[in-house]
């Protein structure tokens, strides 16, 4: 089975500071991961995907989030954050589950920019 | 290109009544899945449908059922509402198994 720990449930932080959000699942296969962004009173916006290649992956608003297979993590970053960027925010895994696509998010993680 | 749409935002249900909640897909994609989002949590895939056809399904009662049509718009349905039933669905498009999701705004249904 496919789990997604993310590590904070509550991220606090000053406006312009960076920010590392923690993502780490267990997966026996192989699994391509998302970073999903949800506003208030809206549905999940895709911020960055990783499926093959290059590690470091990087998505819309300035966020990145680097790939590392040994320690099964995916964390997100972003080296200044505005205040726009408060929101919540998941990690999630997918596989091919006998020919569908299943998805597994984490519980997420509450970003809050301070002014 | 025209996102996903999703009606209606809310819904207020009594306990043991039937729910319909529907979908438009994104242009261009033939796969669509809903998902439960309960308060403080993330979204649990429900199930999912590809050209009509049910195939993959979460850890949902068979009461929760849904239905895809030919230009892949879908339905999901819920009978003899209980109580946790009330939360956010959210419908989701994509083309293909490793393509990432496209989510609609969702459906807020309280049940009470």
């Amino acid at each position: 089975a496919q789990s997604v720990t993310q590590l904070d449930s509550q991220v606090p932080v000053f406006e312009e500071a960076p920010v590392e959000l923690r993502c780490n699942y267990s997966s026996s296969v192989s699994v391509y991961l998302f970073w999903y962004v949800q506003y208030p009173n809206q549905g999940l916006q895709l911020l960055l995907k990783y499926l093959s290649g290059s590690t470091l992956v990087k998505g819309i608003n300035g966020f990145e989030a680097e790939f590392n297979k040994s320690q099964t993590s995916f964390h997100l970053r972003k080296p200044s954050v505005h205040i726009s960027d408060t929101a919540e925010y998941f990690c999630a895994v997918s596989f091919n589950s006998g020919g569908y696509q299943k998805v597994t998010f984490g519980i997420g993680t509450k970003l809050q920019v301070i002014p | 290109e025209t996102g996903v749409t999703q009606s209606p935002t809310h819904l207020i249900k009594t306990r043991g009544q039937q729910v319909t909640l529907r979908c438009s897909s994104q242009s261009g994609h033939n796969t669509v899945s809903w998902y439960q989002q309960a308060l403080g949590q993330g979204p649990q895939f429900i199930f999912q449908y590809y050209r009509e056809e049910e195939n993959g399904r979460g850890n949902f009662p068979p009461r929760f059922s849904g239905l895809q049509f030919p230009n892949y718009s879908s339905e999901l349905n819920v009978n003899a509402l209980e109580l946790d039933d009330s939360a956010l669905y959210l419908c989701a498009s994509s083309f293909g198994w490793n393509s990432p999701l496209h989510f609609g705004n969702g459906t807020r249904l309280t049940v009470t």
